[in-house]
């Protein structure tokens, strides 16, 4: 474990389903996001908070819905997704952000949407 | 718009051998650079991060270098091991660019026993 943990490890959810990706650290780090990886594509960023504030939005469509009640949890609300949203859903914190220090990644939750 | 590129896409090597892995970036304004290794289907383990002031970082049979005026870094990595055969990622965070981490498409890496 890296001291980035991320819940569920899979999640299969049908395109009219709700459902919540969480993430958590307890690496003191102030800065948290939502990376997405597709199959044959590079890792995008979705959304950045830095002391539980958004500060970064990557164009991302309405049906992700981030929420960051605390500098250690992150969570990202799914609903009414589309199939080509499929993909590895990673999380990441920082002490900060745009930080000298680096990124810790959890392990993922891998997303089909049926 | 910063573009990472990672060469070669794909290697695979006998157990024992020395590599190199490539990594360049168009716009040297950068914090840092870091490089992840990722197993199929998991998420990303960090391996070295070199801060823009640095030119090289070193752990265990790993060394990266960063020559930032020329937009390249390198991943060496000694006597090569079946346990090191995974997708290895290449990524920059720009001064211009706020919390932006952007990565390379990566290079995937088989040892051979």
């Amino acid at each position: 474990e890296t001291g980035v943990t991320q819940t569920p490890r899979h999640l299969v959810m049908g395109m009219t389903n709700k459902k919540s990706l969480k993430c958590e650290q307890h690496l003191g780090h102030n800065a948290m996001y939502w990376y997405k990886q597709s199959a044959k594509k590079p890792l995008e960023l979705m959304f950045v908070y830095n002391f539980k504030e958004q500060t970064e939005n990557n164009s991302v469509p309405s049906r992700f819905s981030p929420e960051c009640p605390n500098s250690s949890h992150l969570f990202l609300h799914l609903h009414t997704l589309q199939p080509e949203d499929s993909a590895l859903y990673l999380c990441a914190s920082s002490p900060r952000a745009a930080t000298l220090y680096g990124y810790t990644f959890g392990s993922g939750t891998r997303l089909t949407v049926v | 718009k910063q573009e990472v590129t990672q060469i070669p896409a794909a290697l695979s090597v006998p157990e024992g051998e020395n590599l190199v892995l490539n990594c360049s970036f168009t716009d040297s304004a950068i914090y840092n650079l870091q490089w992840f290794r990722q197993d199929p289907g998991k998420g990303l383990t960090s391996l070295l991060l070199i801060q823009s002031s640095q030119r090289e970082q070193t752990s265990g049979r790993l060394n990266a270098s960063l020559d930032k005026s020329s937009g390249r870094s390198t991943l060496y990595i000694a006597a090569s091991q079946p346990g090191d055969s995974a997708t290895y990622l290449c990524a920059v965070i720009q001064e211009t660019s706020g919390s932006r981490l952007t990565f390379g498409e990566g290079t995937q890496l088989t040892v051979n026993p």
